[in-house]
């Protein structure tokens, strides 16, 4: 059971425009929600978190936005570039259980 | 920043062998580590939450007795794959939480485990 889902494998997106990455899930009972950008054979590397009780977390040239009632979170990229390019994740939990259940991820390529 | 270290960063074992994989907090005291594998072009699967002082809480369908978690300071845990087979061959990352629940994780660089 995928409790928190990409449906996008993969995103290409020119330089200087938008990039929206999608994310679904479906325990009612996740109130934290992360982002995390991954390169081949490395660690995820933390983007932009945003708690339950928000609907909008702005940090720089990235913004994610929730949809409690239609359980989906988006991240925005603007503008993207080049260097955006990798793997993201979104990931969630419930505070009491800590752990976090992760989507499949997305590949963002960015075109010059 | 909270920085992780995660050693080694590749390791390759012959089957039959025992592999051991360091995680270590290096900045701050992470009293709850979670140890990741994930496959080619998957996700991230949580294989385990290791708590500093006690037992390992595993997810369904992860081998306790294959894969043993040690978390025996608050800045270091450790994932030794025991009796390593080819299908164990995965790249396995850890991550530390960092109280409070808004520091975040943060993340290992990940090892890559070949068995042959």
């Amino acid at each position: 059971d995928q409790q928190v889902k990409q449906n996008s494998p993969s995103l290409s997106v020119q330089e200087g425009r938008i990039s929206i990455l999608n994310c679904d899930y479906t325990n009612s009972m996740f109130d934290y929600f992360l982002w995390y950008k991954k390169y081949p054979a490395e660690g995820p590397t933390f983007l932009i978190s945003i708690s339950s009780i928000k609907d909008k977390n702005e940090d720089g040239r990235f913004t994610v936005f929730l949809n409690k009632s239609a359980k989906h979170l988006s991240l925005h990229i603007v503008p993207s570039q080049p260097g955006d390019s990798a793997v993201y994740f979104c990931a969630a939990s419930d505070g009491g259980a800590q752990k976090l259940v992760f989507g499949q991820g997305t590949r963002l390529t960015i075109n010059p | 920043g909270a920085v992780v270290s995660q050693h080694p960063s590749r390791v390759i074992c012959k089957s039959g062998t025992s592999v051991k994989i360091e995680c270590r907090s290096l900045d701050f005291q992470a009293t709850t580590m979670f140890w990741y594998r994930q496959f080619p072009k998957q996700s991230l699967m949580l294989m385990a939450t290791s708590n500093e002082g006690s037992k390992a809480t595993y997810e369904q369908g992860v081998e306790k007795d294959k894969f043993l978690i040690n978390h025996a300071s608050l800045t270091l845990s450790t994932l030794t794959v025991t009796s390593a087979h080819p299908e164990d061959s995965s790249f396995y990352i850890c991550s530390a939480l960092r109280q409070p629940l808004t520091y975040g994780y943060t993340f290992g660089s990940g090892t890559r485990l070949t068995v042959v």
